[in-house]
């Protein structure tokens, strides 16, 4: 079945700092790819998605490519700040279509 | 964007209690919705799927006579765990997903969780 595969956390940086969140998956055809966010004492949130095989998702100053040919969609931010720390979550639906399936999370730490 | 609440957002029981989460879409209609439990440090694990009249489906390996989920109308489903046991500390979340129209296919609504501990 479809399953996804993110770097494991945590990532620690310094505000501006450029941020990448490595994201990979398998899947059957090309589903619809997603980013989730966790703020503190927040529930999840959807940050970007891609529809198709590269699109570019973006939002925030976050952007993703979904690049079919390394099965990837990698999470991007060129200069993050102290309020980008969160958990972030890689997702994609299961291969019925009826659920989303997650990474395990990458826990972002922004310092000033 | 859509908005879904979870109440409580906390909740302490002592062991061989049943505790109830309510999950509540605030301003659409939800004809699905799901129940993920995350444990520290890992992802979000799906539970069961619940569709609004009928029986929830659950995935392998979850207790459906442990955690019984009522879908008893769009806008609200509720998780009971029954007997709770100290393994059954974790965080619940509920997801939403709207009718035709409301959010793209595979986009769903979280609500902000729910954390039991059981002593």
């Amino acid at each position: 079945g479809n399953s996804v595969t993110q770097m494991e956390g945590p990532v620690t940086l310094s505000e501006e700092a450029f941020l990448t969140i490595n994201c990979t998956y398998t899947a059957t055809g090309y589903p619809s790819l997603f980013w989730y966010v966790q703020y503190p004492g927040e529930g999840l949130q959807l940050l970007l998605k891609a529809t198709k095989a590269d699109d570019k998702g973006s939002n925030k100053g976050f952007e993703a490519t979904y690049r079919k040919e390394t099965t990837s969609f990698h999470l991007e931010k060129g200069s993050v700040q102290v309020s980008d720390s969160a958990v972030y979550f890689c997702a994609l639906p299961n291969q019925a279509g009826t659920a989303l399936i997650f990474g395990k999370g990458t826990t972002l730490s922004v310092s000033s | 964007g859509a908005v879904v609440s979870q109440h409580p957002s906390w909740v302490i029981c002592k062991s061989g209690t049943s505790v109830k989460i309510e999950c509540r879409s605030l301003d659409f209609q939800a004809t699905t919705m799901f129940w993920y439990r995350q444990f520290p440090k890992q992802s979000l694990m799906l539970m069961a799927t619940s569709n609004e009249g009928s029986k929830a489906t659950y995935e392998q390996g979850v207790e459906k006579d442990k955690f019984l989920i009522n879908h008893a109308s769009l806008t609200l489903s509720t998780l009971t765990v029954t007997s709770a046991h100290p393994e059954d500390s974790s965080f619940y979340i509920c997801s939403a997903r709207g009718l035709a129209g409301e959010g793209l296919p595979g986009e769903l609504f979280f609500g902000e969780g729910s954390r039991l501990t059981v002593l």
